[in-house]
């Protein structure tokens, strides 16, 4: 059974730093891209990028170049987000999301991780 | 990047078949996916291709696409189908695999 489990919410304080991990098992972690994807209290999903773990392959949607960082260690089948300092409008609940291309099909989904940027 | 658009706000009276549109110049190119999301909870992957379901969705769940436009289509609309609905594809705008989500539709079931 293909799983993707994510770790538990943060609550964090502006500038501070911060890596959410999102674990997969079930499958061959090395063979598919997997992605996170953004949804904000109350908005829709929000596609951020991707990393093609057997290589290491990152894309980035331009709306998040650069403000965030994307990585995966395919020993321990994990991938990551990252932020280096934290805004309140990173407030949001992130999802990892296996992909299979080339349609962009997001069939596995992780639980979700709650992350609050507040003062 | 490519943009997707969907209506807002869709609702159907139970029983009843209802339609959820989704368009983009993407969708010329590539298939649209659809995701359900109900509150609280993750998205679930309900249609993807050109019209394939995954294990476990009921095949009241159906999708087809005509030129720009994707749409998902619910046959007996049951109360546990309301819910948000998202398609996606890839951003046919240049982006290297990059991928675009449309902003969603409510759908309520009277």
């Amino acid at each position: 059974e293909v799983q993707l489990v994510q770790s538990g919410a943060e609550v964090k304080k502006p500038g501070e730093s911060l890596k959410i991990s999102c674990k997969g098992s079930g499958y061959s972690f090395t063979s598919y891209w997997i992605g996170w994807v953004r949804q904000m209290p109350g908005k829709g999903l929000e596609w951020m990028g991707i990393i093609y773990p057997g290589d290491s392959d990152t894309r980035y949607s331009p709306s998040f170049q650069g403000q965030v960082t994307i990585s995966a260690d395919k020993s321990i089948s994990t991938a990551y987000l990252q932020w280096s300092s934290l805004k309140a409008s990173d407030t949001a609940m992130y999802y990892c999301a296996r992909h299979s291309l080339p349609a962009a099909t997001l069939d596995y989904w992780g639980q979700g991780t709650l992350v609050t940027v507040s003062s | 990047s490519s943009e997707l658009t969907q209506d807002p706000a869709v609702s159907v009276a139970l029983g009843q078949t209802v339609r959820i549109t989704c368009q983009g110049d993407s969708l010329r190119s590539y298939y649209a996916s659809w995701y359900q999301q109900k509150p609280g909870q993750a998205p679930v992957l309900v249609i993807y291709g050109k019209n394939n379901r995954p294990s476990g969705i009921p095949d009241r769940f159906s999708g087809s696409s005509s030129g720009n436009t994707a749409s998902l289509t619910i046959t007996g609309a049951q109360a546990e189908d309301e819910a948000d609905y998202y398609c996606n594809s890839r951003d046919s705008s240049g982006n290297h695999l990059g991928v675009v989500f449309g902003g969603g539709t409510k759908l309520t079931v009277l």
